[in-house]
């Protein structure tokens, strides 16, 4: 298994509501990446987490909330969301942090918050 | 089958001189490109990227350049610092109309390593 496997894929939401994006991987990576990518812009970087510590938080507001309940599973879970929050939502996972090669990303879940 | 391919896995350049980094790709599909810096024990960070309309985008000392007949593209570093010593990561994408709509393809990366 090469892949990184994020679902939902699509996902409405709105204002008040509480939800998860999941992220699941299987390749023995020990790294793993939340991205946002909003519409023509590329993806900036949002949490990493590197043997299930979060290492790296780049700002990200509190209404998102990384979770790493283990060496496969990377969550984020969505409250009280605004809709400038819409956007693609892109996990990718690596061997290590320090790794130069295998570094593979999801297909992303599509997030309108409405 | 690599959909994104960066066929040299390390580079080694003169402080001051210039860096070249190269990568092809194979699906005529990608209409949005991007480089990626990642120093060791972080996340990829976004560097510069370039639309299929635009066959050179330039920020600062970094430069990306767009040959789409030869699929091609590469980022030059003028001149190269010793802290631009990091793996750079191409990476492709199909996006097509209103936005993105495709995942975002990675190259395997190339070290650079930018010597005093």
């Amino acid at each position: 298994d090469t892949e990184v496997t994020q679902t939902p894929k699509h996902l409405v939401m709105g204002m008040t509501n509480k939800k998860s994006l999941k992220c699941e991987q299987h390749m023995g990576h020990r790294a793993m990446y939340w991205y946002k990518q909003k519409a023509k812009k590329p993806p900036e970087l949002m949490f990493v987490y590197s043997y299930e510590k979060l290492s790296i938080n780049e700002s990200v507001p509190s209404r998102f909330s990384p979770e790493c309940p283990n060496s496969s599973l990377l969550n984020l879970h969505l409250h009280a969301l605004q809709p400038e929050d819409s956007a693609l939502y892109l996990c990718a996972s690596s061997p290590q942090t320090v790794t130069n090669y295998g570094y593979t990303f999801g297909s992303g879940t599509r997030l309108t918050v409405v | 089958d690599q959909q994104v391919k960066q066929n040299s896995p390390s580079l080694s350049v003169q402080e001051g001189r210039i860096s070249i980094l190269n990568c092809d790709y194979t699906n005529s599909m990608f209409d949005y490109f991007l480089w990626y810096k990642k120093y060791p024990a972080e996340g990829p960070t976004f560097l510069i990227s370039i639309s299929s309309i635009k066959d050179k985008n330039e920020d600062g000392r970094f430069t990306v350049f767009l040959n789409k007949s030869a699929k091609h593209l590469s980022l030059h570093i003028v001149p190269s610092q010793p802290g631009d010593s990091a793996v750079y990561f191409c990476a492709a994408s199909a996006m097509g109309n209103g936005g993105s709509q495709g995942n975002l393809i990675f190259g395997k990366g190339t070290k650079l390593s930018v010597k005093p």
